[in-house]
């Protein structure tokens, strides 16, 4: 079945730093790939998405690349800030109508 | 975008009795709309998968009996937790798809 894994948190970084959060897939077709973040206390918003191969999903700084070669869709920031900190999902979807399969989560925390 | 309410937010109740939470599609019409659960500090698991004007779909391990799912309109969703226990405590989350998938906020439920 299709699954998604991504880097074990929690990660905490210093204002201004570079942000890498890895996620790589399992799937039998050509899924849509999603990062969403979640804030304390509040559902998922969904923060980028890439449907097919080589897709730059890009919001609020963020950026991921729908890798199809090395299965990855890894999240990038080149300068985080402190509201930033927030649990972030990766998922994946095969269709529109078909459930979200996340990854576990990856707990970001920015100090300043 | 297209806003995906849930009702409550929040609630609290005594163990033994049922609880509704509702899921609304505020500007658009779901065809389909999921359900997930979210234990503190974990990723989301869909729990069932509902169609207007069918029954629902339930993934392996969730009770069917236990957690009711009516989806009797294109833009309302209910699921209703019967006979709750402390271990039902959780964050439920809905998502609605008229095509791309749009989350709710979140219902967290504690039985006591």
């Amino acid at each position: 079945g299709n699954s998604v894994t991504q880097m074990e948190g929690p990660v905490t970084l210093s204002e201004e730093a570079f942000l890498t959060i890895n996620c790589t897939y399992t799937a039998t077709g050509y899924p849509s790939l999603f990062w969403y973040v979640q804030y304390p206390g509040e559902g998922l918003q969904l923060l980028l998405k890439a449907t097919k191969a080589d897709d730059k999903g890009s919001n609020k700084g963020f950026e991921a690349t729908y890798r199809k070669e090395t299965t990855s869709f890894h999240l990038e920031k080149g300068s985080v800030q402190v509201s930033d900190s927030a649990v972030y999902f990766c998922a994946l979807s095969e269709k529109g109508n078909t459930p979200l399969v996340f990854g576990k989560g990856t707990r970001l925390s920015v100090i300043a | 975008g297209a806003v995906v309410s849930q009702h409550p937010s929040w609630v609290i109740c005594k163990s033994g009795t049922s609880v509704k939470i509702e899921c609304r599609s505020l500007d658009f019409q779901a065809t389909t709309m999921f359900w997930y659960r979210q234990f503190p500090k974990q990723s989301l698991m869909l729990m069932a998968t509902s169609n207007e004007g069918s029954k629902a779909t339930y993934e392996q391990g969730v009770e069917k009996d236990k957690f009711l799912i009516n989806h009797a309109s294109l833009t309302l969703s209910t699921l209703t937790v019967t006979s709750a226990h402390p271990e039902d405590s959780s964050f439920y989350i809905c998502s609605a798809s008229g095509g791309e998938q749009y989350f709710g906020p979140g219902t967290r439920l504690t039985v006591t």
